[in-house]
């Protein structure tokens, strides 16, 4: 067990839809990252934030958003979800922002969209 | 842009013998990190290994050596004794130094089967 939590496991909405994954990081981490693992693109990194501050952009769509909370809780939203949109969503976190960080992963949220 | 190749789609081993993984990444970076995650049926993403760029020697995890070569970009991994609970996917991945974050990229991954 990493210590991240993921919730949902698994997500089956429809298209158009507008969903909402939460990630509580270890305890004491201060950087939580969002990856997308889906079988046409790989693992792609989408953002960090650190200690509630937005730290780094990947391939985030428009379409989603994240941010961190003061709890350090942090929630990616995905709106006018698309077919495409499938795949299964990584959190991870890390103490801080530092070159040298090792990354802790979540089991992910599979989100379905049909 | 970094880039990381994993060649081998697929790959299987007998329980006990080894095995090598082959991962090979573009970079103009002079210092980053190598990563080998390991992604079983459970989906988590574990982390195996690590190797500090700037760091000769290769690093070691129990079973788990890596060869890292940094003039030809190369970064296997070997597993010894393999075992029937090293099936899973495995994924190579670079991190750079920066100050832009902590982003991984990933190479797309080489499904190992451990056979009895």
């Amino acid at each position: 067990d990493s210590g991240v939590t993921q919730t949902p496991k698994h997500l089956i909405t429809a298209t158009g839809q507008r969903v909402t994954l939460r990630c509580s990081p270890r305890s004491g981490d201060l950087s939580v990252y969002w990856y997308q693992q889906s079988l046409d693109q790989g693992l792609q990194f989408l953002i960090q934030y650190y200690n509630g501050e937005e730290r780094a952009k990947g391939n985030i769509l428009e379409r989603f958003s994240a941010q961190q909370f003061p709890d350090l809780h942090s929630e990616l939203n995905l709106s006018s979800l698309e077919l495409g949109d499938s795949a299964l969503y990584f959190c991870a976190s890390s103490p801080r922002t530092g070159f040298n960080e090792k990354l802790f992963f979540g089991s992910g949220t599979q989100l379905s969209v049909l | 842009a970094q880039t990381v190749t994993q060649s081998q789609p697929e790959m299987s081993v007998q329980e006990a013998e080894t095995v090598t993984l082959s991962c090979t990444y573009d970079t103009s970076e002079n210092n980053y990190y190598l990563f080998w995650y390991k992604q079983p049926p459970s989906r988590q993403m574990i982390l195996v290994i690590r190797q500090e760029a700037y760091k000769q020697q290769n690093a070691t995890e129990n079973r788990f050596s890596v060869n890292f070569q940094k003039a030809a970009k190369s970064f296997s991994l070997k597993i010894s004794d393999s075992q029937l609970g090293d099936t899973a996917m495995y994924f190579c991945a670079f991190m750079k130094q920066g100050n832009a974050g902590n982003m991984l990229t990933f190479g797309g991954g080489t499904r190992l089967m451990v056979k009895p």
